[in-house]
């Protein structure tokens, strides 16, 4: 069974502060997807990024970052001095390649970003 | 514009009153899912559709029907609602039929069974 985990349900920091949303997932499948999405305030779901298990190679965009390592089965997303705009709950999903699997999320992790 | 449209967005309806919502997409995805989200417990998926006529069941699929019929409506039918089906739904489309691209979401519907 496929499984994401995300320990830290509630952050806050200090606006400019970087911070770090753990992700950890579980999955027999060699193929996979890994995920993260950012829900805001105003409730919409947006989608932020997309990996797929054989690139384990980190993205940065602007001041997010995300850190793929296979051997802790780990997706992790970092934000670089955070803005109040951050403040969002933030979900890490995966998604397997061996045909009928439901996507799964994590249970999300709510970052206060504070002024 | 690209978008998932959801209807109705707020509803609050009695034990038993059969309803039905709606949600549309005018990208020509292949696959459409729904999700419930509940406070702790995340986004949860009911059900999933990769193509038309093509429907399978999520982790949380009793007390739900759905079908369809055209590629780009994919309906919810909860046929006698119970309140532990108050919750936040979420409609999702995605190009291609796995399910693994990136999702579009619909701005949600809170339902509330009383």
């Amino acid at each position: 069974a496929q499984k994401v985990t995300q320990a830290q349900t509630e952050i806050s920091v200090v606006e400019k502060e970087d911070v770090t949303l753990d992700c950890v997932y579980e999955t027999r499948d060699t193929t996979y997807y890994l995920f993260w999405y950012k829900q805001p305030p105003s409730g919409e779901l947006v989608f932020l990024i997309r990996r797929n298990s054989f690139d384990e190679q980190n993205e940065i965009s602007g001041r997010y970052s995300w850190n793929f390592q296979k051997s802790t089965s780990s997706f992790n997303f970092t934000i670089t001095a955070s803005q109040v705009v951050d403040s969002a709950v933030y979900f890490c999903a995966l998604s397997a390649d061996s045909g009928n699997t439901p996507l799964v999320f994590g249970k999300g992790t709510r970052l206060s970003v504070i002024a | 514009e690209a978008q998932v449209t959801q209807n109705p967005r707020y509803l609050i309806t009695v034990t038993g009153k059969k309803l039905t919502v709606t949600c549309s997409q005018n990208m020509n995805h292949e696959y459409m899912s729904w999700y419930r989200q509940d406070p702790g417990l995340g986004l949860r998926q009911i059900y999933y559709s990769m193509n038309v006529e093509v429907t399978d069941k999520g982790d949380v699929p009793e007390g739900y029907k759905v079908s369809r019929k055209e590629k780009r409506n994919f309906p919810l039918i909860l046929e006698s609602p119970s309140p532990n089906q108050t919750s936040l739904y979420f409609c999702a489309s995605s190009l291609g039929t796995s399910g693994t691209g990136e999702l579009f979401f619909g701005e949600g519907s809170r339902l509330t069974v009383l």
